[in-house]
């Protein structure tokens, strides 16, 4: 049973550009979540994707986008790239209908990301 | 808005000593609690759980009692392993917004033999 995964491992861009990272779920879950993680940071939530529409989102600005495909895989967009969108970006999976007794999220291993 | 603090760290220790790393929590209704381990270079491992109150959650040797009365999720192991060398986090769900998890800051734990 694969669990979660996510491509590219590794990522280097420069201030501006655009970056697209991937995320597949673990096999029968439903909802994806982004998370970035800042060096010796603990992880911030990004937002969460259930039935292919943005459910929540937290405090990050319009320039981090996601979108999430019928199978259940997701993308995490980031556009004009700053210096601070450096970071370690997670994905998580789980699924929804568990979220009322404290849903398990899995962890990908994410997509590091290195603005220069 | 919720949010959780830990221990800070880094904490060090010799093999087969007794492992304590605190957390507290803020929220409003009954959040689940979790703790998470990130082993260097990878994403982060479900250590333990607990969703109500008293509950005690446990896993290869590491265990954790959810308090709500003096709202806190302590980790805990009798016996550590250099194996156990990683970086601890501590984080809830539920509260003001389900699904989201709100995690604390990490505490590095290093063990030697």
């Amino acid at each position: 049973d694969a669990g979660v995964t996510q491509s590219p491992t590794h990522l280097i861009k420069t201030r501006g550009q655009q970056v697209t990272l991937r995320c597949s779920p673990k096999s029968g879950h439903d909802t994806v979540s982004w998370y970035q993680q800042a060096l010796g940071q603990g992880p911030q939530f990004i937002f969460q994707y259930y039935e292919e529409e943005e459910r929540q989102r937290g405090n990050f600005p319009d320039r981090f986008s996601g979108h999430q495909f019928p199978n259940y895989s997701s993308e995490l967009n980031v556009n004009a790239l700053l210096l601070g969108d450096s970071a370690l970006y997670l994905c998580a999976s789980s699924l929804a209908v568990t979220r009322v007794w404290g849903e398990t999220q899995y962890f990908g291993p994410g997509t590091r990301l290195l603005v220069l | 808005g919720d949010s959780v603090t830990q221990m800070e760290g880094p904490v060090t220790l010799s093999e087969e000593a007794f492992l304590t790393i605190n957390c507290t929590y803020t929220a409003t209704g009954y959040p689940s609690l979790f703790w998470y381990v990130q082993y260097p270079g990878e994403g982060l491992q479900l250590l333990l759980k607990a969703t109500k109150a008293d509950d005690k959650g446990s896993n290869k040797g590491f265990e954790a009692t959810y308090r709500k009365e003096t709202t806190s999720f302590h980790l805990e192991k009798g016996s550590v392993q250099v194996s156990d060398s990683a970086v601890y986090f501590c984080a809830l769900s539920g509260g003001t917004s389900y699904g989201k998890l709100t995690f604390g800051q990490g505490t590095i734990l290093t063990v030697h033999p």
